[in-house]
């Protein structure tokens, strides 16, 4: 059964260094998303992609993070400068549609831990 | 905006029914989501619902009322691998679609023998 890949697993780094969370989106699908969970609260939408550009974004998606298609299989976010805060599990999630009614489909998870 | 409840713990017999129900408010209703959450892992797709009534899956239903801003999902004959969380959701997305999924804060199901 098709499925979304992410890696790492799981990333511990240091306050203020780049982080790179990579997804491979199920092979058919053309819409890609992030989502993050802090522990112990809700999952919440960061930002919806598609023909290479970004869709929509929430009010978390600020301008240290950004998301890249680099090639046709992989997809990213990356996380500038990270603080505290951004301590999460971070899922990746694809869509055969873009539509509201469609099934979003999720990776299992990168757990970011900033020290 | 949206606005999504649903109770925060539950607690059930293995081989029993429970339900968990879910209120929303939204600007515009574009279906409900029911998904399930193991502790440290993904949310998986369990049902979507867009008319009113009752759809059945297997063990698990999903109910909804619009003019009520309601649904439920109904789990029978429950086993203990049901213990998880179970998100109700709601999409918000702009008016071609884009899948912007609101999430209710999950309702953590214990099941106990």
């Amino acid at each position: 059964e098709p499925e979304v890949t992410q890696t790492p697993s799981h990333q511990v780094t240091q306050m203020g260094q780049e982080v790179i969370l990579r997804c491979v989106p199920i092979s058919n699908h053309l819409y890609f998303y992030w989502y993050r969970q802090i522990l112990g609260q809700k999952v919440e939408f960061l930002v919806s992609f598609y023909n290479n550009e970004i869709s929509e974004k929430s009010e978390i998606f600020d301008d240290q993070f950004s998301v890249e298609r680099p090639d046709g299989s992989n997809f990213t976010l990356k996380i500038r400068s990270t603080k505290l805060e951004d301590s999460a599990m971070y899922f990746c999630a694809s869509s055969e549609s873009g539509r509201n009614t469609g099934e979003l489909f999720f990776g299992e998870g990168s757990r970011l831990t900033v020290l | 905006g949206q606005n999504i409840d649903q109770p925060t713990e539950m607690t059930a017999t293995e081989g029993a029914i429970v339900q968990i129900n879910c209120t929303y408010q939204t600007s515009g209703f574009n279906g409900l989501f029911w998904y399930q959450q193991h502790a440290g892992e993904a949310p998986t797709f369990l049902s979507y619902n867009v008319l009113d009534g009752l759809e059945e899956k297997g063990r698990f239903s999903s109910f909804l009322s619009r003019s009520k801003g309601y649904s439920y999902l109904l789990l029978k004959e429950l086993q203990m691998k049901d213990s998880a969380s179970y998100l109700c959701a709601v999409p918000k997305g702009l008016s071609g679609g884009y899948n912007k999924l609101i999430f209710g804060a999950g309702t953590r199901l214990a099941v106990h023998p």
